[in-house]
């Protein structure tokens, strides 16, 4: 059973635009929620993160937001540059952190020229 | 600063042998997390060591062990490999906190014949 879940398996925006990946979990016992971006060959790079105490955090370019009542959360990427083309994933952790980081199964972001 | 190292980056062994792969953390970094990463499964949580204890497990056979050392370097260890452990294992180090993110190495490419 996925408790994270990435329904979009690839998305393509065109340079400029926004990019808005979303990512939808089940335990309502998640706290922390977590995006990271993948390039081939790479380990995944942290990009952001957001507690369950707050509805929206910003960095740079990168925006999450938090929906708890929808257990809903979403990454915007404004505006989507070509290095921003990777595969991103969602992941989720309670507070305890027993689990490690519970993560999607990634949206591959293609940034169009 | 020198990121997440892990050793080999690629690995070939026969079914039923043991396999040991190797990480080492960015300095400072005492925690260790392991990961898999297929593409039918995702990337699963298999353990976290803290000051050389198991501080958290995921849902993996007992065939998939692991230990960490005083200097934080880590260690993970598969006895009597199977053709489905052929996989991603990443390897992730952090100062404690979710929130600030994990930091993965490269990964090792286990392929099991």
């Amino acid at each position: 059973d996925q408790q994270v879940k990435q329904n979009s398996p690839s998305l393509s925006v065109q340079e400029g635009r926004i990019s808005i990946l979303n990512c939808d979990y089940t335990n309502s016992m998640f706290d922390y929620f977590l995006w990271y971006k993948k390039y081939p060959a790479e380990g995944p790079t942290f990009l952001i993160s957001i507690s369950s105490i707050k509805d929206k955090n910003e960095d740079g370019r990168f925006t999450v937001f938090l929906n708890k009542s929808a257990k809903h959360l979403s990454l915007h990427i404004v505006p989507s540059q070509p290095g921003d083309s990777a595969v991103y994933f969602c992941a989720a952790s309670d507070q305890g952190g027993a689990d490690g980081l519970t993560f999607g199964k990634g949206t591959h972001l293609i940034i169009q020229p | 600063k020198a990121g997440v190292t892990q050793t080999p980056r690629y690995l070939i062994k026969t079914r039923g042998q043991q396999v040991t792969l190797s990480c080492s953390p960015i300095s400072g970094h005492r925690s260790v997390s392991w990961y898999q990463q297929t593409p039918g499964q995702g990337l699963q949580f298999l353990f976290e060591y803290f000051s050389e204890t198991q501080r958290n497990k995921g849902n993996f056979p007992g065939r998939f062990s692991g230990r960490q050392f005083s200097n934080s370097r880590s260690e993970m260890n598969v006895s009597t490999l199977e053709l489905g452990d052929s996989a991603l294992y990443l390897c992730a180090s952090s100062l404690g906190t979710v929130l600030v993110g994990y930091t993965f190495g490269s990964g090792t490419r286990l392929t099991v014949v």
